[in-house]
């Protein structure tokens, strides 16, 4: 199984400051064959489901506010909220969906 | 509008059963794969399982495999999970996704999620 982990654990921001999150899988995640990685970005407020961010990496999903960034290629991925607004406070996922099992990092806390 | 709602959960006793459905709405459910995440209480997500849009294909977490199967109506454009031999590791709010357009195991769309217990 690909394992995903995730740093910091919890990081707390001040608004309109950077936040950045890191995610690592046990394998590459970029598929030769169309050069996509296969690397996904949740937010989760409180009681509320996952939120789809990002996929293939890089790519913002309809409606995301251009503050939120993903990069990273291979094994080595990071989620950039460019300027924190309050709305954000959330917990963040990264996942893999290359392979069954699709697997998720544990989470990263983002508080003001 | 793309809905999908969730139904079925409760409290049941070790060794019970229970069966999950997810009502989809808002687009054409039998394109799509499906899948179930869980997420124990205070906890990370976890991916149950996966079913292509003609329903074939089933595909488990090894956690539940042999105990869990996933299914689908596409005429009712309901997707189903029959979990039995519930353990107290089963506890858990149970999400479906639906998969996206773009790759079928990225989940674009998620239900508000059903909550199993299982205590005695």
């Amino acid at each position: 199984d690909i394992v995903m982990t995730q740093s910091p654990d919890s990081l707390a921001v001040s608004l309109g400051e950077r936040a950045t999150i890191n995610c690592k899988s046990s394998q590459s995640l970029l598929y030769s064959s169309n050069n996509k990685n296969y690397l996904a970005w949740y937010q989760q407020k409180p009681g509320q489901p996952p939120k789809l961010l990002i996929y293939w990496a890089s790519t913002r999903e309809s409606g995301v506010p251009d503050r939120f960034s993903g990069s990273g290629s291979g094994t080595d991925f990071t989620l950039t909220i460019s300027s924190l607004q309050a709305e954000d406070v959330a917990v963040y996922y990264c996942q893999q969906y290359f392979f069954t099992p699709l697997t998720f990092g544990p989470g990263t806390k983002v508080d003001i | 509008e793309v809905q999908l709602v969730e139904s079925g959960g409760g409290l049941v006793q070790p060794g019970g059963s229970l069966r999950l459905s997810c009502a989809a709405s808002g687009f054409t459910f039998s394109s799509h794969w499906m899948h179930w995440v869980r997420q124990a209480p205070g906890k990370g997500l976890v991916w149950v399982s996966r079913i292509y849009g003609d329903g074939s294909s089933p595909t488990y977490a090894d956690s539940v495999k042999g105990r869990f199967t996933i299914s689908r109506d596409n005429a009712r454009n309901t997707l189903y999970l029959q979990m039995n031999s519930l353990g107290a590791e089963d506890t858990a709010l149970y999400y479906c996704t639906r998969g996206s357009t773009a790759a079928g195991n990225l989940g674009d769309y998620w239900g508000q999620g059903t909550l199993v217990t299982v205590s005695s």
